[in-house]
């Protein structure tokens, strides 16, 4: 069975501080990782990492995968309050067309 | 503009009321899924559809079905709501099925069985 687990499960930093979101899989034929955000509405699409792809990054927002130790970490520098969100990791199953999702991180960001 | 949409968006419904929610999307998108959200589970696929007339169970299909009879729709069917199916329910689509990545997601549809 396809198994992705998030920690920390909550975070809560001021503003500025840098976070550490992890996300650690296990799935038979790994093909990509997904890193989601959610604020109050649906989640958007912020990376996928691949075998050929294992470094993203995006203004503050950067994430590797690290297929030998089977996980994934979402790093975010100088918060905002905008950064206030759950994020969500998600790979692929091992049957073409499913997706498996981890819990989600909440992350809370003060003034 | 290139969306999903989802209707209802609330539905408050008692036990054994069959219901539809719907869900279209106007990207031509080969590939469609629905999940659930609860709190603490993350998002938890239900069924999704590599193309028309192709469906197929994901994590917890049970009480539901869905059809896929043209490419932008991908309604959900409740046959016989129970009040553990009380969840927020998303659907999402994308132009690939193959890693199903960079999925395009609905405004999800809250839902509430009494």
């Amino acid at each position: 069975e396809d198994k992705v687990v998030q920690s920390p499960l909550s975070l809560v930093v001021h503003e500025g501080d840098t976070v550490t979101l992890n996300c650690s899989y296990e799935v038979t034929n790994f093909r990509s990782l997904l890193w989601y955000k959610q604020e109050k509405k649906a989640p958007t699409f912020l990376f996928m990492l691949t075998s050929s792809g294992i470094e993203k990054k995006s203004g503050r927002l950067s994430s590797i995968l690290d297929k030998k130790e089977l996980f994934s970490i979402l790093n975010i520098t100088a918060t905002q309050t905008g950064d206030s969100a759950v994020y969500l990791c998600a790979t692929p199953g091992t049957s073409y067309g499913k997706l498996t999702f981890g819990q989600g991180t909440i992350l809370t960001v003060h003034p | 503009e290139a969306q999903v949409t989802q209707n209802p968006r609330y539905l408050i419904t008692v036990t054994g009321k069959k219901l539809t929610v719907t869900c279209s999307q106007n990207m031509n998108h080969e590939y469609m899924s629905w999940y659930r959200q609860d709190p603490g589970l993350g998002l938890r696929q239900i069924y999704y559809s590599m193309n028309v007339e192709v469906t197929d169970k994901g994590d917890v299909p049970e009480g539901y079905k869905v059809s896929r009879k043209e490419k932008r729709n991908f309604p959900l069917i409740l046959e016989s709501p129970s009040p553990n199916q009380t969840s927020l329910y998303f659907c999402a689509s994308s132009f690939s099925s193959g890693t199903a990545a960079e999925q395009y997601f609905g405004p999800g549809t809250r839902l509430t069985v009494t």
